[in-house]
């Protein structure tokens, strides 16, 4: 078991470009989670699938964010418009089920937009 | 205001010495925990869930639940070098949308050789 894969590891984009984020979960795992990470923010939660479907986006800036997971094996985060403040890392998880289910994270995406 | 407040916000403990970390909710409808651990350039990995008051104890690894007070916390005995991470306090809710886990801003461990 390979664990959560995120792709790429760094990313480095120019204001207003556009990123993609790559996630591939753990086999077997109904749930999938975005998180972002920054120092003065630390873990903020942004959306999550259940069995591919979007169930919770709370956390999610409105305008340029976007998460799709089009199949079991896999969900993209879409940041259009890239602007400095997206600088983070950020965090895919899955896990097994709901309530009371551990989340397994994988090593995340370092965006740095320049 | 964070929903999930962690002290201190760092700490530094000599090998083989105790490490204790705290964190307390202000959202009565949190009900799960867990405390989770971050190495640098790593995600974020399981150390252990507590979802009933008292003590749970996983080798080196104690948490302690006190629903009434919304406190939990971490003990580490016999800290070694490896354990020197960021630890994040984690909730969940008892109802509703139960999926996603809210976290506490963490504390710096650093364990001295």
């Amino acid at each position: 078991n390979a664990g959560v894969i995120q792709t790429p590891r760094h990313k480095v984009t120019g204001k207003g470009q556009e990123a993609t984020l790559w996630c591939e979960p753990i086999s077997g795992h109904s749930a999938v989670f975005w998180y972002r990470q920054t120092i003065v923010q630390g873990l903020e939660f942004l959306t999550y699938f259940r069995n591919q479907a979007p169930i919770d986006d709370s956390g999610m800036p409105k305008e340029r964010f976007s998460a799709q997971m089009p199949n079991q094996s896999h969900s993209t985060l879409k940041i259009q418009s890239t602007q400095p403040q997206d600088s983070a890392v950020y965090l895919c998880a899955s896990s097994l089920d709901l309530q009371q289910n551990t989340l397994y994270f994988g090593a995340g995406t370092r965006l740095s937009v320049l | 205001q964070q929903k999930v407040q962690q002290s201190p916000e760092s700490l530094s403990v000599p090998e083989g010495g105790m490490a204790s970390l705290n964190c307390t909710s202000s959202d009565r409808n949190f009900q799960y925990f867990w405390w989770y651990r971050q190495h640098s350039g790593e995600g974020p990995k399981a150390l252990m869930s507590i979802f009933s008051d008292g003590d749970k104890k996983e080798g080196r690894f104690t948490a302690h639940l006190n629903k009434a007070s919304l406190h939990v916390s971490l003990h580490i005995r016999d800290s070694q070098p490896s354990d020197s991470a960021l630890y994040f306090c984690a909730a969940s809710f008892i109802t509703g949308n139960t999926g996603k886990l809210i976290f506490g801003l963490g504390t710096t461990l650093q364990v001295q050789p």
